[in-house]
C-alpha cells in the first residue's frame, strides 16, 4: 500500500490564488521531503529538499517566495504555490524517506495544478 | 552532458517479449541504484532497488548495475499489457553524499496485447 500521501490530486483555480498542497508519510517518520515538478513526458525536476525543523534547500532557479515549503512536523510537509499563474501548472510531486540512510524515496500519487 | 542518460523511447513489444530498459551515468560515485515506474497521472512507483554491482531479482523484473561500465538495466520477463508505463531510472551517492535522486528522462514502453 501507499507509504506517502499527496493531496489534493486535482486543483483547478484562477490565475492569482494561492495552493497549498500536502506531502504525509503515513507509516514512517520523515525528517526529510522532496517536491519534485513534471512537465509532460519529461523526468521529474527536483524543486526543494524540506527537512523537518529547519528552512527548505531549494534548487537553483527555483524562487523560494513562490514555492513556500513548510514542514513542521516529522510525518507533514506542505507546499503553497504562492500567486499561481498559468505557466505554474504543473504535475508536483513529493516524496520521503525514512530515516535510515539505506533507505529509498517513496513518492506520492501527485497533484495536478492547472491555473486558469 | 547529463549525469544520467536514458532513451526516452517511445519502446513498444508484443505481450510476453522480454523488455529491456537502460541508463547509462557519468558520476562513479553513484552508490545507490533504483527503477520507478510511473503509470500516466500518478506518482512514481518502486520497483527495484540495488546497491552496488550486481544483480537483483524480483518476480519478473531483474535490476542489472554495472558499476565499471556505468551501465544498469531493467529485465521484464513475460511483460503484461499492465506493465504499460514510463519507466525511470534513478541513482544517489553514498549515505554520507547527497541525499537527492538524479533521474533519468525516462522511457515509455507499451506492451501490445
Amino acid at each position: 500500500g501507499a507509504v506517502v500521501s499527496q493531496h489534493p490530486s486535482r486543483v483547478i483555480c484562477k490565475s492569482g490564488t494561492s495552493v497549498k498542497i500536502e506531502c504525509r508519510s503515513l507509516d514512517f517518520q520523515a525528517t526529510t521531503m522532496f517536491w519534485y515538478r513534471q512537465f509532460p513526458k519529461q523526468s521529474l525536476m527536483l524543486m526543494a529538499t524540506s527537512n523537518e525543523g529547519s528552512k527548505a534547500t531549494y534548487e537553483q532557479g527555483v524562487e523560494k517566495d513562490k514555492f513556500l515549503i513548510n514542514h513542521a512536523s516529522l510525518t507533514l510537509s506542505t507546499l503553497t504555490v504562492t500567486s499561481a499563474h498559468p505557466e505554474d501548472s504543473s504535475f508536483y510531486i513529493c516524496s520521503a524517506r525514512s530515516p535510515q540512510g539505506t533507505q529509498p524515496q517513496h513518492f506520492g500519487d501527485g497533484t495536478r495544478l492547472s491555473i486558469l | 552532458q547529463k549525469e544520467v542518460e536514458q532513451d526516452p523511447g517511445p519502446l513498444s513489444v508484443p505481450e510476453g517479449a522480454i523488455v529491456s530498459l537502460n541508463c547509462t551515468y557519468s558520476n562513479s560515485a553513484f552508490q545507490y541504484f533504483m527503477w520507478y515506474r510511473q503509470y500516466s497521472r500518478k506518482g512514481p512507483e518502486l520497483l527495484m532497488y540495488t546497491y552496488s554491482s550486481g544483480n537483483k531479482e524480483d518476480g519478473r523484473f531483474t535490476a542489472q548495475v554495472d558499476k565499471s561500465s556505468k551501465y544498469i538495466s531493467l529485465f521484464i520477463r513475460d511483460s503484461q499489457p499492465s506493465d504499460s508505463a514510463t519507466y525511470l531510472c534513478a541513482m544517489k551517492l553514498g549515505i554520507q553524499g547527497a541525499q537527492k535522486l538524479v533521474f533519468g528522462q525516462g522511457t515509455r514502453l507499451t506492451i501490445n496485447p
